[in-house]
Protein backbone atom coordinates (compact mmCIF):
# COMPACT_ATOMS: atom_id res chain seq x y z
CA UNK A 1 0.00 0.00 0.00
CA UNK A 2 1.07 3.60 -0.78
CA UNK A 3 2.57 5.29 2.59
CA UNK A 4 2.18 8.70 1.14
CA UNK A 5 -0.93 10.99 0.55
CA UNK A 6 -1.54 13.43 -1.96
CA UNK A 7 -4.64 15.97 -2.96
CA UNK A 8 -6.07 14.31 -6.14
CA UNK A 9 -6.03 17.56 -8.06
CA UNK A 10 -4.26 21.00 -7.89
CA UNK A 11 -4.26 24.20 -10.58
CA UNK A 12 -2.24 26.89 -11.25
CA UNK A 13 -1.40 29.29 -13.67
CA UNK A 14 1.28 29.62 -16.37
CA UNK A 15 4.25 30.73 -15.69
CA UNK A 16 3.59 30.98 -11.79
CA UNK A 17 5.05 28.55 -9.16
CA UNK A 18 3.19 25.15 -8.25
CA UNK A 19 3.81 23.68 -5.43
CA UNK A 20 2.60 20.05 -4.80
CA UNK A 21 2.62 18.56 -1.17
CA UNK A 22 3.26 15.02 -0.15
CA UNK A 23 2.67 13.49 3.17
CA UNK A 24 4.70 10.68 4.40
CA UNK A 25 4.07 10.84 8.25
CA UNK A 26 4.99 7.09 8.86
CA UNK A 27 8.85 7.64 6.57
CA UNK A 28 11.55 5.74 8.41
CA UNK A 29 15.06 7.26 8.45
CA UNK A 30 16.68 5.19 5.83
CA UNK A 31 13.70 5.74 2.97
CA UNK A 32 13.91 8.59 0.69
CA UNK A 33 10.92 10.65 -1.22
CA UNK A 34 10.97 10.55 -4.48
CA UNK A 35 8.72 12.55 -7.65
CA UNK A 36 7.22 10.89 -10.52
CA UNK A 37 5.03 12.61 -12.96
CA UNK A 38 2.95 10.85 -15.68
CA UNK A 39 1.61 12.90 -18.93
CA UNK A 40 -0.90 11.54 -20.99
CA UNK A 41 -0.40 8.49 -23.00
CA UNK A 42 3.42 8.33 -21.44
CA UNK A 43 5.66 6.29 -19.03
CA UNK A 44 6.20 7.88 -15.73
CA UNK A 45 8.85 10.44 -15.67
CA UNK A 46 11.36 10.65 -13.09
CA UNK A 47 12.06 14.16 -11.54
CA UNK A 48 14.10 14.31 -8.37
CA UNK A 49 14.67 12.23 -5.28
CA UNK A 50 16.01 13.17 -1.54
CA UNK A 51 16.68 12.09 1.97
CA UNK A 52 16.52 14.55 4.32
CA UNK A 53 18.53 17.88 2.52
CA UNK A 54 16.73 19.69 -0.11
CA UNK A 55 17.29 18.94 -3.87
CA UNK A 56 16.98 20.72 -7.02
CA UNK A 57 17.83 20.14 -10.30
CA UNK A 58 17.04 21.46 -13.39
CA UNK A 59 12.97 19.98 -13.21
CA UNK A 60 12.57 21.04 -9.97
CA UNK A 61 13.26 21.49 -6.34
CA UNK A 62 12.51 18.86 -3.34
CA UNK A 63 11.77 20.60 -0.15
CA UNK A 64 11.45 18.41 2.78
CA UNK A 65 10.65 19.43 6.49
CA UNK A 66 12.82 18.72 9.22
CA UNK A 67 10.99 15.99 10.87
CA UNK A 68 10.76 14.44 7.45
CA UNK A 69 7.21 13.89 7.34
CA UNK A 70 5.95 15.82 4.56
CA UNK A 71 7.52 17.34 1.28
CA UNK A 72 6.95 19.69 -2.03
CA UNK A 73 7.78 19.67 -4.87
CA UNK A 74 8.24 22.95 -6.44
CA UNK A 75 7.62 23.65 -10.00
CA UNK A 76 9.02 27.42 -10.07
CA UNK A 77 7.57 28.19 -13.73
CA UNK A 78 5.06 26.27 -14.57
CA UNK A 79 3.95 25.73 -18.23
CA UNK A 80 1.43 24.21 -20.17
CA UNK A 81 3.50 21.04 -20.70
CA UNK A 82 3.80 20.04 -17.11
CA UNK A 83 0.06 19.42 -16.67
CA UNK A 84 0.13 15.79 -15.61
CA UNK A 85 -0.41 13.01 -12.70
CA UNK A 86 2.64 13.83 -10.17
CA UNK A 87 3.23 10.83 -7.94
CA UNK A 88 5.46 10.75 -4.55
CA UNK A 89 6.57 7.88 -3.16
CA UNK A 90 8.95 7.02 -0.65
CA UNK A 91 11.39 3.87 -0.81
CA UNK A 92 14.56 2.48 1.31
CA UNK A 93 16.71 1.21 -1.11
CA UNK A 94 18.06 -1.20 1.56
CA UNK A 95 15.64 -3.13 1.95
CA UNK A 96 14.51 -6.47 0.40
CA UNK A 97 11.11 -4.90 -0.94
CA UNK A 98 12.88 -2.04 -2.19
CA UNK A 99 12.73 -3.16 -5.72
CA UNK A 100 9.30 -2.27 -6.15
CA UNK A 101 7.54 1.25 -6.51
CA UNK A 102 4.38 1.66 -4.70
CA UNK A 103 2.10 4.33 -6.91
CA UNK A 104 -0.56 5.93 -5.10
CA UNK A 105 -3.11 7.96 -7.03
CA UNK A 106 -0.87 10.64 -7.39
CA UNK A 107 -2.11 14.50 -7.79
CA UNK A 108 -3.38 15.87 -10.83
CA UNK A 109 -1.89 19.19 -11.63
CA UNK A 110 -3.58 21.48 -14.36
CA UNK A 111 -2.02 24.57 -15.68
CA UNK A 112 -4.27 26.93 -16.73
CA UNK A 113 -3.20 29.46 -19.50
CA UNK B 1 21.45 8.81 -24.56
CA UNK B 2 18.60 6.31 -25.99
CA UNK B 3 16.12 5.97 -22.67
CA UNK B 4 14.28 2.74 -21.88
CA UNK B 5 12.52 1.39 -24.97
CA UNK B 6 9.49 -0.72 -25.60
CA UNK B 7 8.09 -2.52 -28.46
CA UNK B 8 5.43 -3.02 -29.93
CA UNK B 9 3.94 0.21 -28.73
CA UNK B 10 0.22 -1.15 -29.09
CA UNK B 11 -1.03 -4.10 -29.14
CA UNK B 12 -4.83 -5.77 -30.26
CA UNK B 13 -5.47 -9.49 -28.73
CA UNK B 14 -8.47 -11.93 -28.18
CA UNK B 15 -9.25 -13.51 -24.86
CA UNK B 16 -7.36 -16.81 -24.53
CA UNK B 17 -4.37 -15.84 -26.58
CA UNK B 18 -0.69 -15.34 -25.55
CA UNK B 19 1.31 -12.05 -25.41
CA UNK B 20 5.21 -11.14 -25.48
CA UNK B 21 6.47 -7.49 -24.83
CA UNK B 22 9.29 -6.32 -25.22
CA UNK B 23 12.18 -4.20 -23.69
CA UNK B 24 15.43 -2.53 -23.28
CA UNK B 25 16.97 -1.17 -20.46
CA UNK B 26 19.24 2.01 -20.43
CA UNK B 27 22.90 1.12 -21.80
CA UNK B 28 24.45 -0.19 -18.09
CA UNK B 29 21.33 -0.56 -16.49
CA UNK B 30 21.29 -4.22 -14.77
CA UNK B 31 17.76 -3.94 -13.36
CA UNK B 32 14.61 -4.07 -15.19
CA UNK B 33 10.73 -4.14 -13.86
CA UNK B 34 7.32 -4.24 -15.38
CA UNK B 35 4.21 -2.86 -14.79
CA UNK B 36 0.82 -2.83 -15.02
CA UNK B 37 -1.06 0.45 -15.30
CA UNK B 38 -5.05 -0.05 -15.61
CA UNK B 39 -6.52 2.94 -17.07
CA UNK B 40 -7.46 5.73 -14.15
CA UNK B 41 -4.87 4.16 -12.02
CA UNK B 42 -1.29 4.05 -11.05
CA UNK B 43 1.41 1.86 -11.97
CA UNK B 44 1.59 -1.65 -10.10
CA UNK B 45 4.37 -3.73 -9.80
CA UNK B 46 4.52 -7.35 -11.94
CA UNK B 47 8.19 -7.94 -11.94
CA UNK B 48 11.94 -7.45 -11.32
CA UNK B 49 15.07 -8.69 -12.57
CA UNK B 50 18.29 -8.39 -11.78
CA UNK B 51 21.42 -9.65 -13.51
CA UNK B 52 18.61 -12.28 -15.16
CA UNK B 53 17.36 -13.66 -11.87
CA UNK B 54 14.04 -13.17 -10.78
CA UNK B 55 14.39 -10.50 -7.44
CA UNK B 56 10.63 -9.80 -6.84
CA UNK B 57 7.42 -10.30 -7.63
CA UNK B 58 3.69 -8.70 -7.33
CA UNK B 59 0.30 -9.89 -6.60
CA UNK B 60 0.07 -11.14 -10.35
CA UNK B 61 -1.26 -14.93 -11.46
CA UNK B 62 0.84 -17.45 -12.48
CA UNK B 63 -0.10 -16.47 -16.44
CA UNK B 64 2.14 -13.76 -15.99
CA UNK B 65 6.26 -14.16 -16.26
CA UNK B 66 9.02 -12.43 -17.78
CA UNK B 67 12.91 -12.95 -18.14
CA UNK B 68 16.04 -11.21 -18.46
CA UNK B 69 18.66 -11.40 -21.21
CA UNK B 70 22.44 -11.54 -20.94
CA UNK B 71 22.21 -8.43 -22.63
CA UNK B 72 19.97 -7.04 -19.87
CA UNK B 73 16.70 -7.07 -22.07
CA UNK B 74 13.30 -8.50 -20.67
CA UNK B 75 10.45 -9.76 -21.98
CA UNK B 76 7.12 -9.86 -20.00
CA UNK B 77 4.84 -13.21 -21.10
CA UNK B 78 0.93 -13.39 -20.57
CA UNK B 79 -0.67 -16.26 -21.11
CA UNK B 80 -4.63 -16.90 -21.31
CA UNK B 81 -5.45 -13.45 -22.14
CA UNK B 82 -8.23 -12.21 -20.37
CA UNK B 83 -10.44 -9.12 -20.54
CA UNK B 84 -9.08 -7.87 -17.34
CA UNK B 85 -5.06 -7.75 -18.90
CA UNK B 86 -6.02 -4.59 -21.03
CA UNK B 87 -3.63 -2.28 -19.57
CA UNK B 88 -0.52 -0.49 -20.41
CA UNK B 89 2.34 -2.21 -19.57
CA UNK B 90 5.56 -0.07 -18.57
CA UNK B 91 8.84 -1.27 -18.11
CA UNK B 92 11.17 0.66 -16.24
CA UNK B 93 15.38 -0.29 -15.15
CA UNK B 94 17.60 0.99 -13.21
CA UNK B 95 21.44 1.02 -12.43
CA UNK B 96 21.58 -1.99 -10.24
CA UNK B 97 19.06 -3.32 -7.59
CA UNK B 98 19.82 -2.09 -3.72
CA UNK B 99 20.71 1.58 -4.52
CA UNK B 100 18.93 4.93 -3.99
CA UNK B 101 19.40 5.30 -8.09
CA UNK B 102 15.75 6.13 -9.93
CA UNK B 103 13.75 3.87 -12.04
CA UNK B 104 13.40 5.17 -15.45
CA UNK B 105 10.30 3.74 -17.21
CA UNK B 106 9.67 3.59 -21.55
CA UNK B 107 6.26 4.86 -22.20
CA UNK B 108 5.08 1.66 -22.22
CA UNK B 109 2.91 -0.81 -24.55
CA UNK B 110 -1.17 -0.47 -24.58
CA UNK B 111 -2.50 -4.25 -24.88
CA UNK B 112 -6.13 -4.31 -25.82
CA UNK B 113 -8.03 -7.53 -25.55
CA UNK B 114 -11.08 -8.03 -27.34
Amino acid sequence: DAKTTQPPSMDCAEGRAANLPCNHSTISGNEYVYWYRQIHSQGPQYIIHGLKNNETNEMASLIITEDRKSSTLILPHATLRDTAVYYCIVRDPAMDSSYKLIFGSGTRLLVRP
Amino acid sequence: DAGVTQSPTHLIKTRGQHVTLRCSPISGHKSVSWYQQVLGQGPQFIFQYYEKEERGRGNFPDRFSARQFPNYSSELNVNALLLGDSALYLCASSLQGFSNQPQHFGDGTRLSIL
